[in-house]
């Protein structure tokens, strides 16, 4: 199974963006890379997903690198409400459904 | 739109108890995840279902069965609850399209005494 690394915790300031990186150097070629976060007390919420190219939407940014290898998820300007921990997964293709969350990144904002 | 409604919120059981966590789904998706989360850590998969009247092990299903009777409804059933089963229970819902998010329900909080 493809997995994905993750760095245990990272902190920003509010209102400055936030770079959480993701490493998955054995994805396949058509395998899906989403992104979720969890707030506390609550469960996970989609935050964005792409294939090749970079992907925005209105919660966040997606950069994905040329060789697919590893993948940023870009939270444009940190808010309070931003704080959770980041999950960064492979979703697989060709019938195969099983959806591995990894640690994930913990993320603090600070006022 | 309710989306992913899980039942009950919290229970708390003894040892040896049985009990059936339901979920249910008004999106119509075809796939159905139960996954568990213990404290400071990531979702480990349970059991999951790509449709009605199928199911499927993942990493961690010991102790555990399901049924997809309904396409809407995924049950997830302890038969003899033992203290390491203390912990979050989340269902996940989605199609059954790679680049299909997973909506998840708010959790089961479950304490085996």
């Amino acid at each position: 199974d493809a997995k994905t690394t993750q760095p245990n915790s990272m902190e920003s300031n509010e209102e400055e963006p936030v770079h959480l990186p993701c490493n998955h150097s054995t994805i396949s070629g058509t395998d899906y890379i989403h992104w979720y976060r969890q707030l506390p007390s609550q469960g996970p919420e989609y935050v964005i997903h792409g294939l090749t190219s970079n992907v925005n939407n209105r919660m966040a940014s997606l950069a994905i690198a040329e060789d697919r290898k590893s993948s940023t998820l870009i939270l444009h300007r940190a808010t309070l409400r931003d704080a959770a921990v980041y999950y960064c997964i492979l979703r697989f293709s060709g019938g195969y459904n099983k959806l591995i969350f990894g640690a994930g990144t913990r993320l603090a904002v600070h006022p | 739109n309710a989306g992913v409604t899980q039942t009950p919120k919290f229970r708390v059981l003894k040892t040896g108890q049985s009990m059936t966590l339901l979920c249910a789904q008004d999106m119509n998706h075809e796939y159905m995840y139960w996954y568990r989360q213990d404290p400071g850590m990531g979702l480990r998969l349970i059991h999951y279902s790509v449709g009605e009247g199928t199911t499927a092990k993942g990493e961690v299903p010991d102790g555990y069965n399901v049924s997809r009777l309904k396409k809407q409804n995924f049950l997830l059933g302890l038969e003899s609850a033992a203290p390491s089963q203390t912990s979050v229970y989340f269902c996940a819902s989605s199609w059954g399209r790679e680049s299909s998010p997973l909506h998840f329900g708010n959790g089961t909080r479950l304490t085996v005494t």
